[in-house]
């Protein structure tokens, strides 16, 4: 079965700052890697996604995620934080044709 | 607005009550979820459709749990005789089948939060 793990329930981040949200995953065959922000009171709303091709996908609101194939990440990354980017972050992996595991999640908070 | 939407958002029911969740897709999208969402977790998926056919159930969708989307376009989702348990934001999403599935992106609508008293 697919699978991804946050390993961090949060992360703090001053504005300006770099930010990372880390993401590892277990697949059998082709991983297929989202990225979903989800803010208070409000369903999930889509960031990027890997399905093949460049590592380095590039989303919504200035996020991009690596993936890197040998250490099984797909971490989240952002040059410059923003406090409007405080939310609770999804790694997500496509398990079958209708299923999507989602990760425990990790709540980033940038303080200004 | 032209995405996924939900209703009601917010539903206060006593133990041992029905009750019914709506959710409309995208409009040209052809496959729907429903997921379940408890405080601190990720969405668990519990059911999908594609046009009116229910294709798929995880066993988390209990005997008290079912769904309908009758014409290919909205859905409904009823729990029948609702458990404290069943406290939870319940989502719905939408997605247009391709010929890849992997290249399907899954939206979100804003949820219906659901407390059982």
């Amino acid at each position: 079965a697919q699978s991804v793990a946050q390993p961090e329930d949060q992360v703090n981040v001053a504005e300006g700052n770099p930010l990372t949200v880390k993401c590892t995953y277990s697949v059998s065959g082709n991983p297929y890697l989202f990225w979903y922000v989800q803010y208070p009171n409000r369903g999930l709303q889509f960031l990027l996604k890997y399905i093949t091709g460049d590592n380095l996908v590039k989303g919504s609101y200035g996020f991009e995620a690596e993936f890197n194939k040998s250490q099984t990440s797909f971490h989240l990354k952002k040059p410059s934080a923003l406090v409007s980017d405080s939310a609770l972050y999804f790694c997500a992996v496509r398990e079958s044709a209708s299923k999507i595991i989602f990760g425990s999640g990790t709540r980033l908070s940038i303080r200004p | 607005d032209t995405g996924v939407s939900q209703d009601p958002r917010h539903k206060i029911t006593k133990r041992g009550q029905n009750v019914t969740f709506r959710c409309d897709p995208i409009s040209e999208h052809n496959r729907l979820y429903w997921y379940r969402q408890t405080l601190g977790q990720g969405p668990e998926f519990l059911t999908y459709f594609q046009n009116e056919a229910q294709l798929e159930k995880s066993r988390l969708l209990s005997d008290r749990f079912s769904a309908e989307r009758p014409k290919g376009s909205f859905s409904t989702l009823e729990i029948q005789r609702t458990e404290q348990g069943d406290s939870a934001m319940y989502l719905c999403a939408s997605s247009l089948a391709g010929s890849q599935f992997a290249q399907e992106t899954q939206y979100f609508g804003p949820g219906t939060r659901l407390l059982v008293l």
